[in-house]
């Protein structure tokens, strides 16, 4: 079973501009969460979708968006690159959505690393 | 903010010791996961335990949940070099009437040959 894939795995881009982060979850999950990782701020959640919907988002500004299509895919967007923005981007699959007495595990990608510059 | 903590922040053992790795959160959870991360690569699920579990085995992998001190501990026994990674604890947090995933800033082990 093939696992999680993200693409791409490393990115350069110039403050001002966009990007946009592709994950491929596992086949037959159908809840993919993006986290964003710094030295400083450690992991933390961006969003999580499930069913094309998003369940939940964290405490990240409106530049940053993502979308699920029907065949559970995900994209992540980030508009207006800021310098700060420059960390490993991190997808993971479930079976089920995250947490909750049903909470299953999420399964991780090996990241898009995004430098802004 | 972040849920979870952990302690230490870096631990370096002689390969063959056990490792014992704590994460503190703070508001009730369903489930505690562990993840390892090598060196800037994606995290690699290790163990999930859930609220009503106390113990749980997976290999070397010995977890334990203490809900009443909001904690948990990860031990690796006869630790091996392959062991050098990053440990993180995440725990579910409701936001909103949905769960993210809270992490914790992770310990970093090495394992000296």
């Amino acid at each position: 079973k093939a696992g999680v894939t993200q693409t791409p795995r490393y990115l350069i881009k110039t403050r001002g501009q966009q990007v946009t982060l592709s994950c491929s979850p596992i086949s037959g999950h159908r809840s993919v969460s993006w986290y964003q990782q710094t030295p400083g701020q450690g992991l933390q959640f961006l969003f999580e979708y499930f069913s094309e919907t998003q369940r939940n988002k964290g405490n990240f500004p409106g530049r940053f968006s993502g979308r699920q299509f029907s065949n559970s895919r995900s994209e992540m967007n980030v508009s207006t690159l800021e310098l700060g923005d420059s960390a490993l981007y991190l997808c993971a699959s479930s079976f089920g959505v995250l947490g909750g007495a049903l909470n299953t595990e999420a399964f991780f990608g090996q990241g898009t690393r995004l430098t802004v510059v | 903010s972040q849920q979870g903590e952990e302690d230490p922040q870096a631990l370096s053992i002689q390969e063959g010791e056990n490792a014992t790795m704590n994460c503190s959160y703070k508001t009730s959870i369903n489930n505690l996961q562990w993840y390892r991360q090598n060196s800037g690569r994606g995290l690699v699920h290790l163990i999930l335990i859930r609220s009503n579990e106390r113990e749980k085995h997976s290999g070397r992998l010995r977890v334990t949940l203490d809900t009443s001190k909001k904690s948990s501990s990860l031990l690796i026994t006869a630790s091996r070099a392959a062991d050098t990674a990053s440990y993180f604890c995440a725990t579910d947090a409701k936001r909103d009437s949905n769960y993210q995933l809270i992490w914790g800033a992770g310990t970093k082990l090495i394992i000296k040959p």
